[in-house]
């Protein structure tokens, strides 16, 4: 079964401040994807990284792929209220399988 | 439709009763996906329509449920004799071409067992 793991399950941060959400498996994937999701909403797309090490920014957001195309890395900066949600990492298959989840709340 | 539509948004059953729930694609996409999202957890995958290929049933979770496409348009899920722990919302997703193609997510129906 493949497996993704999320870190942290949970995020409460001030506005303005950095953070790192961390995705990992056991599996390589061919592709991995971010999504983030709001309350009552389907999750939305935010970037697919394919390459091994590939690194792709999207404004405030910096996400990286891991060298062995197991695990990837959100990283944001200066956090605004607007970033929050609930935040998924998702494994390419013939399917998506997705992670736990991060929860972020951002303060202002 | 510009996306995808899923009705009902939400759904109210009494336990043993049948639903069924209705995804509508967007026009061209050739997969299409359900999964279940039980509150604060992420997606579990169900089943997966493929163009004309038999679908991937390997998430549903028990014989009571069942999913339906017909070509490359509308899915139903169909889940019989409802329980409790059934209570999730079900999200349908769509997409266009290969798996490195994003995901596009309808608003889900939040299914509540009573």
């Amino acid at each position: 079964t493949q497996l993704l793991e999320q870190s942290p399950q949970f995020l409460s941060i001030q506005e303005g401040e950095n953070l790192t959400v961390y995705c990992n498996s056991s599996s390589v994937f061919s592709s991995l994807q971010w999504y983030r999701q709001e309350p009552g909403e389907g999750p939305v797309l935010l970037v697919t990284v394919v390459t091994g090490g590939e690194v792709k920014k999207l404004k405030r957001l910096t996400f990286q792929f891991g060298d062995a195309r197991k695990d990837s890395s959100l990283h944001i900066t200066a956090a605004q209220p607007g970033d929050t949600g609930l935040y998924l990492c998702a494994g390419n298959t013939d399917k998506l399988i997705f992670g736990t989840g991060t929860r972020l709340q951002v303060f202002p | 439709g510009a996306g995808v539509s899923q009705s009902p948004s939400n759904k109210v059953t009494e336990k043993g009763k049948d639903v069924e729930l209705r995804c509508d694609p967007i026009s061209g996409h050739t997969a299409l996906y359900w999964y279940r999202q039980r509150l604060g957890q992420g997606l579990e995958f169900l089943i997966y329509f493929q163009g004309n290929s038999a679908p991937d049933k390997s998430g549903l979770p028990s014989d009571r449920f069942s999913a339906e496409r017909t070509g490359e348009s509308v899915s139903t899920l169909t889940i019989q004799r409802t329980q409790q722990e059934d209570s999730a919302v079900y999200l349908c997703a769509s997409r266009k071409g290969g798996v490195s193609y994003g995901y596009t997510f309808g608003s889900g129906t939040r299914l509540t067992v009573v």
